[in-house]
């Protein structure tokens, strides 16, 4: 009931391609969706986050989609680059509850 | 600004050995949390303080303890160490339930 499904575990993308990342949650009453990304050495950091009364939220050349019907959400990274090569990681939580709830990462690699 | 400060950065144990890992956190969060990382199993929540005064154990808890020393402190002890407790540990911190984590840099740490 807890679990965030994720996928894929690793991705390689193009220099200016699209990175799709998915997940996949069963409960319900989850309301707060983020991502985190993790670069080498350091600790995650929050990168964008959705709760589901919207469809989607852009930020940059990051956007989550969000799918209540399905209980999906992922993220797209538009015109990926070099630098974005790092693990995503997603998550859900809800209100009143203490806890995040992590998906089990994935390894983006951007190659020139 | 610091955010999040974890110490020692790195550090290596024998087996049956102790130690204790230390966080801080200077934004007046209410919540703070103990996470291992371990290739392909993402981030397993170890402990977790919802307040101060209060722990709680997460989904891994054997082989640690905590104490909420304060508001701005939460450290993590190892009371006998074990090869299976090899792994990057992260302290986290969020203003109240699951939103918004702000993450340490992690500790490093090789039980041999």
């Amino acid at each position: 009931q807890q679990q965030v499904k994720q996928s894929p575990q690793s991705l390689i993308v193009q220099k200016g391609g699209i990175s799709i990342i998915n997940c996949a949650y069963e409960n319900t009453a989850f309301d707060y969706f983020p991502w985190y990304q993790q670069f080498p050495g350091k600790g995650p950091a929050l990168l964008i986050a959705i709760r589901p009364d919207v469809s989607e939220k852009k930020e940059g050349r990051f956007t989550i989609s969000f799918n209540k019907s399905a209980k999906q959400f992922s993220l797209h990274i538009m015109d990926s680059q070099p630098g974005d090569s790092a693990t995503y990681f997603c998550a859900a939580s809800m209100e009143g509850y203490q806890k995040v709830t992590f998906g089990t990462g994935t390894k983006l690699q951007v190659i020139p | 600004n610091a955010g999040v400060t974890q110490t020692p950065k790195f550090q290596v144990l024998k087996t049956g050995q102790s130690m204790t890992l230390q966080c801080a956190q200077d934004m007046n969060h209410n919540s703070m949390y103990w996470y291992r990382q371990d290739p392909g199993m993402g981030l397993r929540l170890i402990y977790y303080s919802a307040s101060e005064g209060t722990t709680d154990k997460g989904e891994v808890p054997n082989g640690y303890n905590v104490s909420r020393l304060n508001k701005r402190e939460f450290s993590l002890r190892l009371e006998s160490a074990a090869p299976s407790q090899t792994s990057v540990y992260f302290c986290a911190s969020s203003r109240g339930g699951g939103y918004g984590y702000t993450f340490g840099s992690g500790t490093r740490l090789t039980v041999v």
